[in-house]
């Protein structure tokens, strides 16, 4: 089973829908979770933290259950410019585990006019 | 500030060469970092340094993979002698210090994309 799992793609939706990606990751001692968001052949990139209390960036919601272990990422009013890679990633359980991530194998978002 | 940087941002080898990465991190960023993306696959950690020391190189495929950091500043990654698996993109990342139940954001370079035929 892979550590960190994550809905299969690609999800193609028109602009302004909102799109929902859902993520799992197999240690319940993970300490940290991001979205991380990835354009074609480029690296990728931190697009936000996921705390258990939820978390909201603009058109973008994360929300986190620990109990579940279960990651989500909202994106609402969807812009083509969100086309890309979306990675769910989670950390090392220990500080002293030097924080290396762990990544999904990510989901394609494409987004249509 | 300048970001990560890899070079070169292509190669490609035949079966049985050399090759050798280089990562500039962040300036004054403490940890680095190297993962592989192959094709198809999620990208996977290989190992991390502090400074100049190897903090954790438990997902280095195997000996065929050398990675320094003399000096604490740009790393180097020798894949000696190259296999058609090796192939993929090889992605540095760099953050500042950790400290304690605090997880600092990586930072990734553009990657080098490497194939071996």
């Amino acid at each position: 089973r892979k550590e960190v799992e994550q809905d299969p793609g690609p999800f193609n939706v028109p602009e302004g829908a909102t799109v929902a990606f859902n993520c799992t990751y197999s240690n319940s001692a993970s300490q940290s979770f991001f979205w991380y968001r990835q354009d074609c052949r480029k690296e990728p990139k931190l697009l936000m933290s996921v705390y258990s209390s939820g978390n909201e960036d603009g058109r973008f919601t994360a929300q986190l259950n620990r109990a579940s272990q279960y990651i989500s990422l909202l994106i609402r009013d969807s812009k083509l410019s969100d086309s890309a890679t979306y990675l769910c990633v989670v950390t090392g359980t220990l500080y002293n585990q030097g924080g290396k991530l762990i990544f999904g194998q990510g989901t394609e978002l494409s987004v249509k006019p | 500030e300048a970001g990560v940087t890899q070079f070169p941002s292509h190669s490609v080898i035949e079966k049985g060469q050399t090759v050798t990465l280089r990562c500039d991190p962040i300036s004054g960023h403490d940890n680095l970092y190297w993962y592989r993306r192959v094709m198809g696959k999620e990208i996977k950690f290989l190992l991390h340094f502090v400074k100049e020391s190897k903090q954790d190189e438990s997902g280095m495929p195997n000996n065929r993979f050398l990675a320094e950091r003399t000096g604490g500043t740009y790393s180097t990654l020798k894949v000696q002698p190259a296999e058609l698996e090796d192939s993929g993109v090889y992605f540095c990342a760099s953050s500042q210090d950790l400290r304690q139940g605090i997880q600092e954001t990586q930072y990734f370079g553009p990657g080098t994309r490497l194939l071996v035929l």
